[in-house]
């Protein structure tokens, strides 16, 4: 099992660029989640989903959006790049109830010039 | 806001000394959890707590759930170069996992 599989690993982008985050997991988890990591700022949680088809929102989601079109993936979109998005971006996934365990990828480091 | 505060932001202890950090909510928990991140890694569990005054232990570490279920701390007994890490706390909070900012905690041999 190779658990949460995140692509790509580390990207820079132009501000205005836009691209797409793919987290992908292989243990048939209901519930993902996008989470970002700043310095002093812990995880923040942008969007998740609690099943195939569904999304909502987390504490931080301007200028992101999401797709889970199929449960195995859950994808997060930039559609204009800013430098305030430069982050750490992990992506996790859980059984279906929300006090279950989470699951990590390995993060995209993301850097906006 | 951060409605799950962690604190200290940083500990640097030497090696053999013990470690706590401590979590704390305006609001009461459902549950919870505890996480450890390595240098340069992902966050990965490492238990729940979801009773009141619970208490847990792994090895050298203690986890606590306040009466009140509105704290948690995590205790390192004699620290070894292998706890090196960030260690958050993430309460569930309206159904939501709410994470703190972490203690990032340094050992010196």
């Amino acid at each position: 099992n190779a658990g949460v599989t995140q692509t790509p690993k580390f990207r820079v982008l132009k501000t205005g660029q836009s691209m797409t985050l793919l987290c992908a997991q292989d243990m048939n988890h209901e519930y993902m989640y996008w989470y970002r990591q700043d310095p002093g700022m812990g995880l923040r949680l942008i969007h998740y989903s609690v099943g195939e088809g569904t999304t909502a929102k987390g504490e931080v989601p301007d200028g992101y959006n999401v797709s889970r079109l199929k449960k195995q993936n859950f994808l997060l979109g930039l559609e204009s790049a800013a430098p305030s998005q430069t982050s750490v971006y992990f992506c996790a996934s859980s059984y279906g109830t929300r006090n279950q365990p989470q699951h990590f990828g390995d993060g995209t480091r993301l850097s906006i010039l | 806001g951060q409605q799950v505060m962690q604190i200290p932001q940083y500990q640097h202890v030497q090696e053999g000394e013990d470690f706590t950090t401590y979590c704390n909510s305006s609001t009461t928990l459902s549950n919870i959890q505890w996480y450890k991140q390595r240098p340069g890694g992902h966050p990965v569990f490492l238990i729940q707590l979801v009773k009141s005054g619970e208490v847990k232990k792994q090895k050298r570490l203690t986890f606590q759930f306040g009466e009140a279920k509105k704290n948690s701390s995590l205790h390192i007994t004699a620290t070894q170069t292998t706890d090196v890490g960030t260690y958050f706390c993430a309460g569930l909070l309206g159904g939501k996992l709410i994470f703190g900012q972490g203690t990032e905690l340094s050992v010196k041999p």
